[in-house]
């Protein structure tokens, strides 16, 4: 069975700090991909990695996926109070379609 | 098209009735998916469908969930006998051949 373990589980930090989101799984995945969701509303994509030790960085957020495949991390630089939400993990096997997510991460960003 | 949408947003029901859920996924997506998710935790994958084949199913999942694409378009999803722990969210996803999920809002289920 194919585990996601998002670490922290909360995270409460002010406006302006710098925090990482990790990502790990004792299973190989063929693609990983990180998605923010509000309160009331499905999960959005964020960004997409498939390439062992690939880096996206999409503004002030960086994304990488381990050289194994097996883990990914979130790091965003100098937090905003609109990063707030829940942050999720999700991956697929390789020849499969089924996406399993992370047990989330849920950040709240102070003013 | 404007995305996915399900219906209904909100349904309360007692103990033992069946409820039916429906999703119609964006109009050229190929894919689609069922998920489970409580409060503050990450979705939990019950099935999904290549256009009306039925890929995959939760072994989490009881007898008392079904899921159907019967045209390849919109999908429903049945829940006999409900249970208070049935009580969710339930999200409906589309994706084509790039593999982002499109989600819906969900649809909320409450179990009395």
């Amino acid at each position: 069975t194919q585990l996601l373990e998002q670490s922290p589980q909360f995270l409460s930090i002010q406006e302006g700090e710098n925090l990482t989101v990790y990502c790990n799984s004792s299973s190989v995945f063929s693609s990983l991909q990180w998605y923010r969701q509000e309160p009331g509303e499905g999960p959005v994509l964020l960004v997409t990695v498939v390439t062992g030790g690939e880096v996206k960085k999409l503004k002030r957020l960086t994304f990488q996926f381990g050289d194994a495949r097996k883990d990914s991390s979130l790091h965003i630089t100098a937090a905003q109070p609109g990063d707030t939400g829940l942050y999720l993990c999700a991956g697929a096997a390789s020849g499969t379609y089924k996406y399993i997510f992370g047990t989330g991460t849920r950040l709240k960003v102070l003013a | 098209d404007t995305g996915v949408s399900q219906d209904p947003r909100h349904k309360i029901t007692k103990r033992g009735q069946n409820v039916t859920f429906r999703c119609d996924p964006i109009s050229e997506h190929n894919r689609l998916y069922w998920y489970r998710q409580t409060l503050g935790q990450g979705p939990e994958f019950l099935t999904y469908f290549q256009n009306e084949a039925q890929l995959e199913k939760s072994r989490l999942l009881s007898d008392r969930f079904s899921a159907e694409r019967p045209k390849g378009s919109f999908s429903t999803l049945e829940i006999q006998r409900t249970e208070q722990g049935d009580s969710a969210m339930y999200l409906c996803a589309s994706s084509f051949i790039d593999g982002e999920l499109f989600f819906g809002e969900g649809s909320r289920l409450t179990v009395l």
